[in-house]
């Protein structure tokens, strides 16, 4: 089945450049979204279709996707930007696939 | 607003059955595809089942499939997951959660948690 993969862990000091990546070998051919997961709350959509981001969400979160990998940039990280994000494609049949996860400290 | 509200969860022994419901609210429920999506104790997310507006287009992840069944009804601005022959590793906060269109989960409800245990 397909498999997309991210880092367990990144981390970054406050005001800096975080990056998360995804990668997956149909990655090139597909939109790639990313989910922010707070401890306890529900996942909150953050970007779609590679680079675009839902209303509500702040400009300093932004995506790419280049070959087969897709980044999560994240501008002057905050402190309320610890989460756990995830990527997510889709495999044949339209079948959702999620990444196994980054989580993000901010310290 | 959108809103998505889960309930049905609960305690169930391996082998039996439950099934969750989630109400929709503040869209026009009948023009959206909807998703189920779990998330095992201390894991990521794992996508479970897909319905299209019409009911006409349905998919399930291997794990479930056979044992899992996902419905809706539109007049009801429901979406269901009747879940049979449960095993331990079913055990999870499951979401139901809105397909904008783009492949990607626009909104998501808070989640019901299944535990699986005997």
């Amino acid at each position: 089945s397909y498999e997309l993969t991210q880092s367990p862990s990144v981390s970054v000091s406050p005001g800096q450049t975080a990056s998360i990546t995804c990668s997956g070998h149909k990655l090139r051919h597909q939109y790639v979204c990313w989910y922010q997961q707070k401890p306890g709350q529900s996942p909150v959509l953050v970007i779609y279709q590679n680079n675009k981001r839902p209303s509500g969400i702040p400009e300093r979160f932004s995506g790419s996707n280049s070959g087969n990998t897709a980044t999560l940039t994240i501008s002057g990280t905050q402190a309320m930007d610890e989460a756990d994000y995830y990527c997510q494609a889709w495999d044949s049949s339209s079948e959702r696939v999620f990444g196994g996860g980054t989580k993000l400290t901010v310290l | 607003e959108v809103q998505l509200v889960e309930s049905g969860g609960g305690l169930v022994q391996p082998g039996g059955s439950l099934r969750l419901s989630c109400a929709a609210s503040g869209f026009t429920f009948s023009i959206y595809s909807m998703n189920w999506v779990r998330q095992a104790p201390g894991r990521g997310l794992e996508w479970v089942s897909y319905i299209s507006s019409s009911s006409s287009i349905i998919y399930y992840a291997d794990s479930v499939k056979g044992r899992f069944t996902i419905s809706r009804d539109n007049a009801q601005n429901s979406l269901y997951l009747q879940m049979n022959s449960l095993r331990d590793e079913d055990t999870a906060v499951y979401y139901c959660a809105r397909d904008s269109g783009g492949y990607s989960l626009d909104f998501w409800g808070q989640g019901t948690l299944v535990t699986v245990s005997s």
